[in-house]
């Protein structure tokens, strides 16, 4: 079975740019989340969607939002680019109800603001 | 707020070395602990888990108890091999809710010939 797949890869934009970044969760699993990893930290909680409503979000401001698509894919998007944006983006899937509080996260997107 | 300390690397250690990760939290309640592994340029796989008070989380070697005494979750390898070399993240959850899974800064383990 595939695990979390995400698109694009890599990513170069400038500063002001804006950016959509996408995630495919595992099959059956309708629930999605966005973490940002910055260079040499822990990776920081943007949001959760499950069944295409948000259920949470971490301290990020508005230039920061998602949504989750019918087939349980999401995209999340990043307006007003800042230099400090730039870090790998993680998508992680969960089934409801599955084994307790168990994320499996996609390979990630390396997004660099220049 | 809930938080994970885990103590900074590099980690340097020779192959069949004894591997010690310490990892503490504070939170409100009682989480499930985790340990995730990610090697360079790949993003992270779950190692390990925990999901109460004096449960032992174990795979490919790695061990780590869950010890609400000392909210600690500390990870451990009797024999680490050149091909455990990666970042090591603790990290802990509640479930109910949405799930967000709270992050240590995590610990980069290097394991030479």
């Amino acid at each position: 079975d595939a695990g979390v797949t995400q698109s694009p890869t890599h990513l170069i934009k400038t500063r002001g740019q804006h950016v959509t970044l996408r995630c495919s969760p595992i099959s059956g699993h309708k629930s999605v989340s966005w973490y940002q990893q910055v260079l040499g930290q822990g990776p920081q909680f943007i949001f959760q969607y499950y069944e295409k409503e948000e259920r949470g979000r971490g301290n990020f401001p508005d230039r920061f939002s998602a949504r989750q698509f019918p087939n349980y894919s999401s995209e999340l998007n990043v307006n007003a680019l800042l230099l400090g944006d730039s870090a790998l983006y993680l998508c992680a899937s969960t089934v409801p109800g599955g084994p307790r509080d168990e994320q499996y996260f996609g390979p990630g997107t390396r997004l660099t603001v220049t | 707020g809930d938080s994970v300390t885990q103590m900074e690397g590099p980690v340097t250690l020779s192959e069949e070395a004894f591997l010690t990760i310490n990892c503490t939290y504070t939170a409100t309640g009682y989480p499930s602990l985790f340990w995730y592994v990610q090697y360079p340029g790949e993003g992270l796989q779950l190692l390990l888990k925990a999901t109460k008070a004096d449960d032992k989380g174990s795979n490919k070697g790695f061990e780590a108890t869950y010890r609400k005494e000392t909210t600690s979750f500390h990870l451990e390898k009797g024999s680490v091999q050149v091909s455990d070399s990666a970042v090591y993240f603790c990290a802990l959850s509640f479930s109910g809710g949405y799930q967000k899974v709270t992050f240590g800064i995590g610990t980069k383990l290097q394991v030479i010939p």
